[in-house]
């Protein structure tokens, strides 16, 4: 059983396009994340959701709009795609604690072109 | 500001022996936690290890180790006896309150060979 899912894996899309990222968990967590990895592979948290409200909204232009239709559900959608948007994009969710630990799909790659 | 450091992009180890990877931290907080990820070359984020800041004890996981040192602000991971498969991107990670909830922020990460 897959805990945390996200499709599609890769994307490859011209710029000015607009494309999205769905992502489901099930393990039942309330809080669920997009992070964005760079090409130097760096990690930055781009926004937060517990129990379908937007709880962190880091400084992330605002092409990018998550939606959360239930707790088991984040989608990411991009709008006028850009090169620079170029990464991996992964979901998380975690139990909200300080103890729990983040468990993240298999990530997407987005490629703009 | 809440940082994370790892200063070593990149290092090498013989199989079957030990290794440690560093990491320190910054934060004004007296409760946070600690979490290293280990992330191979297929690209997906694995969680190793946690270390509360109140715990006492260093946390063990199988050949997972945290040497947890709160006065100098550092977490560092050991891996005892590395295997081949251990080769890969490991990232230290820090989970704080930041306002209405917690965050967790990672370090640049250490890419970590391991030679036959």
């Amino acid at each position: 059983d897959t805990a945390v899912s996200q499709t599609p894996k890769y994307l490859v899309t011209q710029m000015g396009n607009d494309k999205s990222i769905k992502c489901e968990q099930n393990l039942g967590h309330d809080t669920m994340y997009w992070y964005k990895q760079d090409s130097k592979k760096f990690l930055k948290i781009m926004f937060s959701y517990n129990n379908k409200e937007l709880i962190i909204n880091e400084t992330v232009p605002n092409r990018f709009s998550p939606k959360s239709p239930d707790k088991a559900h984040l989608n990411l959608h991009i709008n006028s795609l850009e090169l620079g948007d170029s990464a991996v994009y992964f979901c998380a969710s975690s139990q909200g604690g300080l103890g729990s630990p983040l468990h993240f799909g298999n990530g997407t790659r987005l490629t703009v072109t | 500001a809440q940082k994370i450091t790892q200063t070593q992009p990149g290092m090498f180890v013989q199989e079957k022996e030990a290794v440690t990877l560093d990491c320190t931290y910054d934060t004004s907080d007296p409760s946070y936690g600690l979490f290293w990820y280990k992330q191979p070359s297929s690209g997906e984020m694995i969680f190793l290890i946690y270390q509360g800041s109140y715990d006492q004890q260093n946390a063990t996981e199988g050949r997972y180790s945290l040497n947890f040192q709160k006065a100098r602000k550092s977490a560092n991971l050991v891996i005892s006896a590395s295997q081949l498969g251990d080769s890969a991107m490991y990232f230290c990670a820090l989970r704080f309150y930041g306002g209405a909830t917690n965050k967790l922020i990672f370090g640049t990460g250490t890419l970590l060979a391991v030679q036959p």
